[in-house]
């Protein structure tokens, strides 16, 4: 079975700009989620879909935000981007969620300059 | 805020040895879940255990959990120098949603 594939690996963009970055799930797997990965944070939890509806979101501002579509493939997307949001952003999906395991995608390296 | 908190923070020890690495956490949980992360890639995930269970294994990996204390310890045992890397504890105590500690930053030495 194939893992969680997060696309793109490594990106760098400009302060003031837009991302949009890509999470496709283990086949069979329906709830997605996201966090965000610092030196100085440590793991943050960002946002968790399940058959296209969003369950649980964790302390981020309205800049990110996410979905899920109907094939359980997941995108999130950060507007205007600042310095602070330099970091791996890191997917994981989970059969449902609660209970069961949860398998990461090796990350989207995001760099703002 | 940080649910599982392990400790110590660093751990060195020599090919062979085994390593223990503990985790606490705060509220009551229905999972808790060990992974393994080398140099900033994606998080491999080790095991899963069950509030209602008190010990798991699976290979080198021993995990127990204390539901009473909130805390739960790993060991790896004969540990190689390919173990070399940061180990995250994480709960699901919400549902959908992992809270992870700061880790633990393991080192064998060859």
């Amino acid at each position: 079975k194939a893992g969680v594939t997060q696309t793109p690996r490594y990106l760098i963009k400009t302060r003031g700009q837009q991302v949009t970055l890509s999470c496709s799930p283990i086949s069979g797997h329906r709830s997605v989620s996201w966090y965000q990965q610092t030196p100085g944070q440590g793991l943050q939890f960002l946002f968790e879909y399940f058959s296209e509806t969003q369950r649980n979101k964790g302390n981020f501002p309205g800049r990110f935000s996410g979905r899920q579509f109907s094939n359980s493939r997941s995108e999130m997307n950060v507007s205007t981007l600042e310095l602070g949001d330099s970091a791996l952003y890191l997917c994981a999906s989970s059969l449902v969620g609660a209970g069961t395991e949860a398998f990461f995608g090796q990350g989207t390296r995001l760099t703002v300059v | 805020s940080q649910q599982g908190e392990e400790d110590p923070q660093a751990l060195s020890i020599q090919e062979g040895e085994n390593a223990t690495m503990n985790c606490s956490y705060k509220t009551s949980i229905n999972n808790l879940q060990w992974y393994r992360q080398n140099s900033g890639r994606g998080l491999v995930h080790l095991i899963l255990i069950r509030s209602n269970e008190r010990e798991k294994h699976s290979g080198r990996l021993r995990v127990t959990l204390d539901t009473s204390k909130k805390s739960s310890s790993l060991l790896i045992t004969a540990s190689r120098a390919a173990d070399t890397a940061s180990y995250f504890c994480a709960t699901d105590a919400v549902l959908g949603k992992l809270t992870f500690g700061k880790g633990i930053t393991l080192s064998v030495r060859p």
